[in-house]
């Protein structure tokens, strides 16, 4: 079956430092991931997303890498800020259905 | 992006009775499925929310026990009956729009 897992999950950044979240996938069917963060009391809030086809993609702050080799997917988020501060989550797409990985706390130290 | 609204976001039940657990979308969208949080863990799929017909439901989750209706292309509805302490849990409605998939804010159920 689909499993997606992360690699460590609780992360403690210094403000301002650069932030890693690793995730690994086991099917390599799926053709979409998705990073989510979520703040306490909240839904999953969307990040940023990559196509399978793609090895890099950026946005405000953060950077998806994709390595389909190893199954490997990752977050950088750069200059971590204390609202940065929450759960991290990868998804990876198999057909209509999402399936999550375990999930990293990121805290951030000010 | 669309906006998913959940009600209630979070509810105090007595074992054994049923909540129903109501997921409003501001647009219409494609596809629509419930999740649950268990406390300090990551998000599993209860089911696939089909507009008009019976939900698709996965692996080790019954529509006895999370009936779910979706009248319309914008509302579901999630029940969980005769409810024990297991089920307490964050109860989340995610809906695919144009391109990502968005969640509601959760629905905090405890069971006494």
């Amino acid at each position: 079956g689909e499993s997606v897992g992360l690699h460590l999950p609780t992360l403690s950044v210094q403000e301002g430092d650069n932030s890693i979240i690793n995730c690994a996938y086991s099917n390599s069917a799926s053709d979409y991931f998705i990073w989510y963060k979520q703040e306490s009391g909240k839904g999953p809030q969307f990040i940023i997303d990559i196509r399978s086809n793609m090895d890099k993609r950026q946005g405000q702050r953060v950077t998806v890498l994709l390595n389909k080799t190893v199954k490997h997917l990752s977050l950088q988020i750069a200059a971590t800020q204390p609202g940065d501060s929450a759960v991290y989550f990868c998804a990876g797409s198999y057909g209509n259905k999402l399936v999550f990985g375990a999930g990293t706390i990121l805290r951030v130290k000010s | 992006s669309a906006v998913i609204s959940q009600k209630p976001s979070r509810d105090i039940c007595q074992r054994g009775t049923s909540l129903t657990i109501q997921c409003q979308v501001d647009s219409q969208v494609t596809m629509m499925f419930w999740y649950r949080q268990q406390p300090g863990q990551s998000l599993t799929l209860i089911a696939t929310a089909n507009q008009g017909s019976e939900a698709t439901y996965e692996s080790g989750f019954v529509i006895d026990k999370f009936p779910i209706s979706r009248p319309n292309l914008t509302f579901s509805t999630l029940t969980v009956s005769n409810m024990s302490p297991e089920d307490s849990s964050i109860y989340l409605c995610s809906a695919v729009g144009a391109t990502e998939a968005f969640f509601g804010q959760g629905t905090r159920l405890t069971v006494v």
